[in-house]
């Protein structure tokens, strides 16, 4: 069954201080991984998309990284303003065109 | 440039009664997709349409339907409403089929099921 884990479910962290969330993935083959940020009360915003193992993406304190069996996405010297779920999905091989979600990974910076 | 647009944004139903939620995709984008957002199960797939046909659907029962309309919009429904059906339901609209770089989420529907 194709499965999507995030750790940590929640993580705190301090202005400044750097961190990794991860996503580990069982799928039957891979097609895209996504990763999103939500807001209380909004819907999912769009940050990065991960086609294939060893590839990698940045923007400004993020930066998304693809093995075969996990991503993670990595903040850097967080600030309160990252404070968001952040939210892994895969398309599989076979699955159509439906994205798999994790629960997400709630992070929460302080000042 | 507009995003993507549901509503209502709020609605309280009562057990056993239907719904009927909207989602104006971005302009120009016509695939559309629906998810289920609550808080034990986190997102899930309901259904996928382009260009008026549906692609994909996702394991739900068939009390869960959705259709799309030439314009684009589409409509989703949930008849015979249970305690359980109480969620966020959110749209996403990309240019083709399948979730890409463009898709783009709308802010969803609060639907709570009394």
């Amino acid at each position: 069954e194709d499965q999507v884990t995030q750790s940590p479910e929640a993580l705190r962290l301090q202005e400044g201080e750097s961190s990794s969330l991860n996503c580990s993935y069982t799928v039957s083959g891979l097609r895209g991984l996504f990763w999103y940020r939500q807001d209380p009360g909004k819907g999912p915003e769009f940050l990065f998309t991960l086609y294939s193992a060893g590839e990698e993406k940045e923007k400004e304190r993020l930066k998304a990284t693809l093995t075969k069996k996990e991503s993670f996405l990595h903040i850097t010297a967080p600030k309160p303003e990252d404070s968001a779920t952040y939210l892994c999905a895969v398309i599989p091989g076979q699955a159509g065109t439906a994205l798999i979600f994790g629960k997400g990974t709630t992070l929460s910076v302080s000042s | 440039k507009a995003g993507v647009t549901q509503t209502p944004r709020y609605l309280i139903k009562t057990r056993g009664q239907q719904v009927t939620l909207s989602c104006s995709p971005i302009s120009g984008h016509r695939s559309v997709s629906w998810y289920q957002q609550t808080p034990g199960q986190g997102l899930q797939f309901l259904f996928e349409y382009f260009s008026e046909t549906q692609r994909n659907k996702g394991n739900f029962p068939g009390r869960f339907s959705g259709r799309q309309f030439s314009n684009s919009r589409s409509e989703m429904n949930v008849s015979t409403l249970e305690l359980g059906d109480s969620a966020l339901y959110l749209c996403a609209s990309s240019l083709g089929p399948g979730p890409g770089q463009g898709t783009l989420f709308g802010e969803g529907s609060w639907l709570t099921v009394v």
